[in-house]
């Protein structure tokens, strides 16, 4: 069964850094895309960055772009959002989430709530 | 940035009965290996959203026939035979066509 548990969430500062991570079980982790998705009342669901099996290439949504980096460790089975130049508006639940090779996520994780607030 | 728009925006059925939620999409949605992404979500009450039904008619694993999706070009539709009580929560569409981008949801209710 696939499972995917998020955390690193928290309140941070506008301007601020936080780094969420993802530990992941249950499929092979290594042969899978891997993505960040979000979610906030005022925006719905934002696809916000993915990585490919191998790490050598990454996407990332225009309002993040220079600002967030995604990362994994497969010997770990983890995935990583690194955060900073935080805004108000990046402000959501944080969800960690496979894709299946069908440009999609199929599971996604309980997610890690991320505030940014002064 | 795609588009998506789903409609209603608030369902209340009466249990047992069928419901049909419509998205449609600001550019077609075939992408150029001719294959159309356009997936379905549930989202229940406190929990993650789960995938439902992937490339506009696939149901994914262990998702009950009474889900069906269908539609092309920029046009879709998810119906419920028959609802039942677990079917409540909010239902988005997703392409993965052009980038990544959610509908704005469809709460299901029971009337």
């Amino acid at each position: 069964e696939v499972h995917l548990v998020e955390s690193g969430g928290g309140l941070v500062q506008p301007g601020g850094s936080l780094r969420l991570s993802c530990a992941a079980s249950g499929f092979t982790f290594s042969s899978s895309w891997m993505t960040w998705v979000r979610q906030s009342p005022e925006r719905g669901l934002e696809w916000v960055a993915n990585i490919k099996p191998d790490g050598t290439e990454t996407y990332y949504m225009d309002s993040v772009r220079g600002r967030f980096t995604i990362s994994r460790d497969n010997a770990k089975n983890s995935l990583y959002l690194q955060m900073s130049s935080l805004r108000a508006e990046d402000t959501a639940m944080y969800y960690c989430a496979r894709d299946p090779g069908d440009r999609a996520v199929d599971y996604l994780g309980q997610g890690t709530l991320v505030t940014v607030s002064s | 940035d795609v588009v998506m728009t789903q409609s209603p925006l608030s369902l209340p059925v009466t249990l047992g009965q069928p419901a049909s939620i419509s998205c449609r999409s600001s550019q077609s949605l075939v992408y150029s290996d001719g294959k159309i992404y356009l997936h379905w979500f549930q989202q229940r009450p406190g929990q993650s959203p789960r995938r439902l039904i992937s490339m506009v008619s696939n149901r994914d694993f262990g998702v009950p026939d009474r889900f069906s999706g269908s539609g092309s070009g920029t046009d879709f539709t998810l119906k419920i035979s028959r609802v039942e009580a677990e079917d409540v929560g909010v239902y988005y569409c997703m392409q993965g066509t052009h980038w990544f981008t959610f509908g704005q949801g469809t709460k299901l209710e029971i009337k």
